[in-house]
């Protein structure tokens, strides 16, 4: 069984660009998260997609995040423009479960850097 | 106060002892626990989740719960040098059990 993918695995982007992430879940996991780690903290929470629907998005820091997941399958993170304490590791992650009680499986991250 | 704290390390010890891993949380009503494993450059990786007062094993890692006191620890036997990593205590949010609220991770360091 494939893992959860992303891509990309770096980006580095200036100051007021685009960057788009994204994220392949496990085949058939209907609940897809997007979390985040910037410098010397600890792993955030950004949102919570089940299927193509938005159930969660109390953790998006701002309207400058804007996520989705069309057709329910993969997901994409966009962030626009990039501000500089954006960066960080941006994971996503995907489960099959919905209760949460199980925890779920994370991608390797994608690293961003906006200088 | 954190939701979620650990000691963030690095936490040293020898191959063959026992490594010992602490997280203390904030909500009396949290039910369900998880350890997860993140090695350097790669994804967290669930290892252990807990939901009972009490120990639970698996292989050389054993979890311990308490309600009580508002801690979960884990337990690692036999420490190798491939248990060095970081490892994230993880909490479900009370207002969504989806989602997860991490500690700050502990740094673990096995010493041949």
């Amino acid at each position: 069984e494939a893992g959860v993918t992303q891509f990309p695995s770096h980006s580095v982007i200036e100051k007021g660009q685009t960057v788009t992430l994204r994220c392949d879940p496990i085949s058939g996991h209907d609940n897809l998260y997007w979390y985040r780690r910037v410098m010397g903290k600890e792993i955030k929470f950004l949102l919570h997609f089940v299927k193509e629907s938005k159930q969660d998005e109390s953790g998006m820091p701002n309207n400058r995040f804007l996520a989705e997941r069309t057709g329910g399958t993969y997901s994409t993170l966009k962030v626009q423009p990039a501000e500089l304490e954006d960066s960080g590791v941006y994971f996503c992650a995907s489960s099959q479960d919905i209760s949460g009680l199980y925890g779920y499986t994370f991608g390797s991250g994608t690293r961003l850097t906006v200088v | 106060q954190k939701e979620v704290e650990q000691n963030s390390g690095p936490l040293s010890v020898p191959e063959g002892a026992i490594a010992s891993l602490n997280c203390t949380y904030s909500d009396r009503g949290s039910q369900s626990f998880f350890w997860y494993r993140q090695y350097s450059g790669k994804s967290p990786e669930l290892i252990m989740f807990i939901y009972s007062n009490g120990d639970k094993e698996d292989g050389r890692f054993t979890a311990q719960l308490n309600k009580a006191s508002q801690y979960v620890s884990l337990l690692i036997r036999d420490s190798q040098p491939s248990d060095s990593a970081t490892y994230l205590c993880a909490v479900p949010h009370l207002q969504g059990a989806q989602k997860l609220v991490f500690g700050q991770g502990t740094r673990l360091t096995i010493n041949p």
